[in-house]
């Protein structure tokens, strides 16, 4: 089975600073993993996410992720936020791909830009 | 491409009573679909996995009598809420995954908000 551990519930960052969002996940087989948004009663919109290749991975509104096999990470960074920013983000895993594969989400990670 | 919708966006029923939420991809075959249950600011949990044609599958400790699911069509899944209680009331996601347009990827719904009174 898989499990996403996503460190901080929240995490408050300055307009214009760098800020990085960590998760940690666990798991026996190979993993695809996934970083999601999601606005105030808004739907889940896909970030970015790692099938294989780069470890590097870039997504939409200059966030980016990086793949740590060794380590089981999976950490978001962008390095400058706006105050559009400000949402909740999930990270997730499936176990590898078949069609039938579900997600298994962290707890999420509620970032607040501040002006 | 790859858009998910889902109806009602919001509804408030009294508690007793059944509630139907729909879940389409507009623009995609959907082969598979998801739902899932969010409890305010906590995670998306899966209730069930949805494949056309067939019988959902249930994750476990969700009663398949009072959330039934039905896949008819390759672009729509449903959700009924049956006997609706107070404890029922949750953002209720579905998602959708294409085998064309990206096999790797769910593609969510905006959420419908399910208030029991």
């Amino acid at each position: 089975a898989q499990s996403v551990t996503q460190l901080d519930s929240q995490v408050p960052v300055f307009e214009e600073a760098p800020v990085e969002l960590r998760c940690n996940y666990s798991s026996s087989v190979s993993v695809y993993l996934f970083w999601y948004v999601q606005y105030p009663n808004q739907g889940l919109q896909l970030l970015l996410k790692y099938l294989s290749g780069s470890t590097l991975v870039k997504g939409i509104n200059g966030f980016e992720a990086e793949f740590n096999k060794s380590q089981t990470s999976f950490h978001l960074r962008k390095p400058s936020v706006h105050i559009s920013d400000t949402a909740e983000y999930f990270c997730a895993v499936s176990a590898g791909y078949s069609g039938n594969t579900p997600l298994v989400f962290g707890k999420g990670t509620r970032l607040s830009v501040i002006a | 491409g790859a858009v998910v919708s889902q109806h009602p966006s919001r509804v408030i029923c009294k508690s007793g009573t059944s509630v139907k939420i729909e879940c389409r991809s507009l623009d995609f075959q959907a082969t598979t679909m998801f739902w899932y249950r969010q409890f305010p600011k906590q995670s998306l949990m899966l209730m069930a996995t949805s494949n056309e044609g067939s019988k959902a599958t249930y994750e476990q400790g969700v009663e398949k009598d009072k959330f039934l699911i039905n896949h008819a069509s390759l672009t729509l899944s449903t959700l009924t809420v049956t006997s609706a209680h107070p404890e029922d009331s949750s953002f209720y996601i579905c998602s959708a995954i294409s085998g064309t347009v990206s096999t790797d990827t769910q593609y969510f719904g905006p959420g419908t908000r399910l208030t029991v009174l």
